[in-house]
């Protein structure tokens, strides 16, 4: 039973670029959801794909954006990085948008420069 | 907004010894209740549920029980192991997406 992926592992970039996340969710899984965890805190949500529509957003600025696939995986982009995205992304997969568990990839960890 | 509020870390414990991470939470309408533990490098594993009042959640030799009335869901185990050290989330749904809140965390670590 596949979990779930990201990638890639690891990813530097500097401020102003743009950068792209990958998610594949768990097998039998369709609800996608992203979070982002600075160093030393808990993870604070971004958003939630379902359908292939952002069903949900925390309180993350227009920069960060998402897709999904008819195959339920999901990609995370963010526009004109900051110092301050520098964090591990994660992505969450869950059956149905009201799912219980969430079930979280490895995770993505992005510096920014 | 809703909310997650987790013990102070970081905790040392010799091993064997007995542990309880406290955690409260803040929450609108019915949440379920959540702690998942993260190892070094790694992404967050569940470690165990409950999604009403009352419920225990039990897993590896964790316990957490849903106390309503103090809005708790303290995380307990009766002796730890060296592999036991990591960090300790707890967390609460929220929302028609039921998004997880997270509190702080709780770095754990257990000497032999």
């Amino acid at each position: 039973d596949a979990g779930v992926t990201q990638s890639p592992t690891h990813l530097i970039k500097t401020r102003g670029q743009q950068v792209t996340l990958r998610c594949s969710p768990k097998s039998g899984h369709d609800t996608v959801s992203w979070y982002q965890q600075a160093l030393g805190q808990g993870p604070q949500f971004i958003f939630q794909y379902y359908e292939e529509e952002e069903r949900q957003r925390g309180n993350f600025p227009d920069r960060f954006s998402g897709h999904q696939f008819p195959n339920y995986s999901s990609e995370l982009n963010v526009n004109a990085l900051l110092l301050g995205d520098s964090a591990l992304y994660l992505c969450a997969s869950s059956l149905g948008p009201g799912g219980e568990t969430q079930y979280f990839g490895p995770g993505t960890r992005l510096l920014v420069l | 907004g809703d909310s997650v509020t987790q013990m102070e870390g970081p905790v040392t414990l010799s091993e064997e010894a007995f542990l309880t991470i406290n955690c409260t939470y803040t929450a609108t309408g019915y949440p379920s209740l959540f702690w998942y533990v993260q190892y070094p490098g790694e992404g967050l594993q569940l470690l165990l549920k409950a999604t009403k009042a009352d419920d225990k959640g039990s897993n590896k030799g964790f316990e957490a029980t849903y106390r309503k009335e103090t809005t708790s869901f303290h995380l307990e185990k009766g002796s730890v192991q060296v592999s036991d050290s990591a960090v300790y989330f707890c967390a609460s749904t929220s929302g028609s997406a039921r998004q997880l809140t997270f509190g702080s965390g709780t770095q754990l670590t257990v000497l032999p």
